[in-house]
């Protein structure tokens, strides 16, 4: 099992510029998630999808968009990169909500994005 | 991956002896939480979680507490080793729901 991939590993965009950041995990979770790292902050949650075909806005949704495309895949996009959007992305999934009890997150290796 | 870590706290201990870790969780209804061990340049790798109806928890050379008085977790790991050098940071969740607030972390050196 790779568990939950992300590509690319790095990206430097020009202010305006698109992308989309893919995600994939192979553990048949329900539950993916897309958070941003920077410095001297803990992750913050950009979007997350709580079950295939549902995505919901999370901490920080401004500037981004996301698809779920299928039980594994867990897009996310960046429609005019800003500097502000200068970060490392993480991917995450997990089981989810299951018999009452939630589940820990289980990482991908990131995104490094510069915006220039 | 050295953005991240950055300014943060940094606990130096010894190889071979004991490191504790703390955590001040924010909400009072969290009920759910994880310890996360991170390394240089990668993502955040699973160590191990806690539920609010127990007040210890075991893994192999881990044990995490909670104290729901304070608000507070920590993680302690036995006979620190060179690999366990990395930033851990808490994260909290209220059962039933999909947000995680995630700690900023410490920074853990291993002193040889």
């Amino acid at each position: 099992n790779a568990g939950v991939t992300q590509t690319p590993k790095f990206q430097v965009l020009k202010t305006g510029q698109s992308m989309t950041l893919q995600c994939a995990q192979d553990m048949n979770h329900n539950s993916m998630y897309w958070y941003r790292q920077d410095p001297g902050m803990g992750l913050r949650l950009i979007y997350y999808s709580a079950s295939e075909g549902t995505t919901d806005k999370g901490e920080v949704p401004n500037g981004y968009n996301v698809s779920r495309l299928n039980k594994r895949e867990f897009s996310l996009r960046l429609e005019s990169a800003a500097p502000s959007q200068t970060s490392v992305y993480f991917c995450a999934s997990s089981a989810g909500y299951v018999g009452g009890l939630s589940n820990e997150q289980f990482f991908g290796p990131g995104t490094r994005l510069t915006v220039l | 991956g050295e953005s991240v870590g950055l300014h943060l706290p940094t606990l130096s201990v010894q190889e071979g002896d004991n490191s504790i870790i703390n955590c001040a969780y924010s909400n009072s209804a969290s009920d759910y939480f994880i310890w996360y061990k991170q390394e240089s340049g990668k993502g955040p790798q699973f160590i191990i979680d806690i539920r609010s109806n127990m007040d210890k928890r075991q893994g192999q050379r881990v044990t995490v507490l909670l104290n729901k008085t304070v608000k507070h977790l920590s993680l302690q790991i036995a006979a620190t080793q060179p690999g366990d050098s990395a930033v851990y940071f808490c994260a909290e969740n209220k059962e039933g729901t999909y947000k995680y607030i995630f700690g900023t972390g410490t920074r853990l050196k291993v002193l040889a």
